[in-house]
């Protein structure tokens, strides 16, 4: 068990380019969470999935984000059309089933310049 | 919506104090409540989790206690050291809801 991995850990990009973001989560965990965090803030959901089924999406969710989790295992997510504003720490996270402890990854920082 | 307070925002303390970290919930229908640890452009590290039947929990040197019906937890670290400086969140998770989170006390212990 080597935990919730994340990559790239660090990412820049111009404004308008489309960025993914890769999360593999601890194995047979059947939950997996994105959350984004900006400075000084707690981190917010974004969205998550029970196995390859995304369940919930937050408003926060524009439709130039888009996640994925085929098989039930690692889970993407795309940002296409990037604005500054979408500069944050993205944090994926997994669980063994619900009401159980999140584990969380190390995080994607992105800068949209 | 639940929403969650955590006072206070920053915090700096000699080391070797005993300190109090401070989270409050606005509903009290949740199943448990977990404390984080994140160091500066880091993810985070769970520390404790209450579930909501529970009245603390304790993690060496930490203690965190919950009191379900009056919307409160508190973190309560002994003896702080200088690699306890990080900034400490709380969360709350109402069941088959993502978790809802403070925004962060941010510690810093001094030598």
């Amino acid at each position: 068990d080597t935990g919730v991995s994340q990559d790239p850990r660090h990412k820049i990009t111009k404004r308008g380019q489309n960025v993914t973001f890769r999360c593999d989560p601890i194995s047979e965990h059947n939950r997996l969470y994105w959350y984004r965090q900006t400075l000084g803030q707690g981190p917010e959901f974004l969205t998550y999935f029970q196995n390859e089924a995304q369940l919930e999406k937050s408003r926060l969710l524009s439709d130039r984000f888009s996640a994925e989790r085929p098989k039930g295992s690692f889970s993407t997510l795309e940002i296409q059309r990037t604005e500054q504003g979408d500069s944050a720490m993205y944090l994926c996270a997994s669980s063994l089933r619900e009401k159980k402890t999140q584990y969380f990854g190390p995080g994607t920082r992105l800068l949209v310049l | 919506k639940q929403e969650v307070t955590q006072i206070p925002a920053a915090l700096s303390v000699p080391e070797g104090e005993n300190l109090v970290l401070n989270c409050s919930f606005t509903d009290s229908a949740i199943y448990n409540l977990q404390w984080f640890r994140q160091d500066p452009g880091k993810g985070l590290t769970s520390l404790l989790l209450i579930q909501s039947s529970q009245r603390e929990q304790t993690s060496g040197r930490l203690n965190a206690s919950l009191d379900k019906s009056s919307g409160r937890s508190t973190l309560y670290i002994a003896a702080s050291q200088p690699g306890d400086s990080a900034t400490y969140l709380c969360a709350v998770d109402s069941g088959n809801t993502p978790l809802v989170f403070g925004k962060g006390t941010r510690l810093s212990v001094i030598a």
